[in-house]
C-alpha cells in the first residue's frame, strides 16, 4: 500500500483565497483525522470521520473550515477564506477500527497564507 | 480529557549512549499507545505501537514500555545514532477521547558525533 497520501504538498496562497487540501486514506481503513500542526499549539485534531460520516468537528477553529468525505477514498479539507494565522502543517491520518492496529499519517500539506 | 506530557522537552547526547525518552497521560483509560517520530519538515513515521494490555514493544534499537496504571511510557533507544536526531512523540488514544489521538509536545533529540 502506498500509505496515506496528501496533496498538495506544499501551498502558498494569498490572504482571503480559498485553500482546498486533500487526502486519500490507506485502503480498508474506517476511520480518517484531520490534524494541524502549529509551533505554538503543536499537533491539534480538526475533525474525525468514520465510514465516511464527520463524529466529531469540535476542533474546526471557524466556520470558514470544512471537510468532506464523499466516499472511502477520499477526504477534503477546505478553507475559505484563508487567512495568514491558518498557515501550518496540516497532516491526514486513517486507521481501522479505531486505532487498533495505530494509525497512519500522511506526509502533509504545508500552508503559507500570505 | 486526557493530556500527554513528554518529558524532557530537548534532549542532546553523544553517539553511542542509550537514553530514555518519557511520556505520562492522566487517562490510563487508554486502547493503545503510539511512539512516532517526526524529522523536519516531515510527516511523523510510527515507531512503536503499544496496545493496553502490551506492556512493552520492541524494535530494532527501540524498545517502548506501557505502565498504564501510572499512566506512563517510556521509549528506549540503544546505542544512539546521529540518524536518531529527530523529534519523537507520543500519543494515546482512549475510551475517554473516542478515536482520536491525544499528541504530547515531543522531545528533540540531537545525537552529536
Amino acid at each position: 500500500d502506498a500509505g496515506v497520501i496528501q496533496s498538495p504538498r506544499h501551498e502558498v496562497t494569498e490572504m482571503g483565497q480559498e485553500v482546498t487540501l486533500r487526502c486519500k486514506p490507506i485502503s480498508g481503513h474506517d476511520y480518517l483525522f484531520w490534524y494541524r500542526q502549529t509551533m505554538m499549539r503543536g499537533l491539534e485534531l480538526l475533525i474525525y470521520f468514520n465510514n465516511n460520516v464527520p463524529i466529531d468537528d469540535s476542533g474546526m477553529p471557524e466556520d470558514r473550515f470544512s471537510a468532506k468525505m464523499p466516499n472511502a477514498s477520499f477526504s477534503t479539507l477546505k478553507i475559505q477564506p484563508s487567512e495568514p494565522r491558518d498557515s501550518a502543517v496540516y497532516f491526514c491520518a486513517s486507521s481501522l477500527r479505531r486505532g487498533l492496529m495505530g494509525y497512519t499519517f500522511g506526509s502533509g500539506t504545508r500552508l503559507t497564507v500570505v | 480529557k486526557q493530556e500527554v506530557t513528554q518529558i524532557p522537552a530537548a534532549l542532546s547526547v553523544p553517539e553511542g549512549e542509550n537514553l530514555v525518552l518519557n511520556c505520562s497521560f492522566t487517562d490510563s483509560a487508554i486502547y493503545n499507545l503510539q511512539w512516532f517520530r517526526q524529522d523536519p519538515g516531515k510527516g511523523l513515521t510510527s515507531l512503536l505501537l503499544i496496545q493496553s494490555s502490551q506492556r512493552e514493544q520492541t524494535s530494532g534499537r527501540l524498545n517502548a514500555s506501557l505502565d498504564k496504571s501510572s499512566g506512563r511510557s517510556t521509549l528506549y533507544i540503544a546505542a544512539s545514532q546521529p540518524g536518531d536526531s529527530a523529534t519523537y512523540l507520543c500519543a494515546v488514544s482512549g475510551e475517554t477521547s473516542g478515536s482520536r489521538l491525544t499528541f504530547g509536545e515531543g522531545t528533540q533529540l540531537t545525537v552529536n558525533p
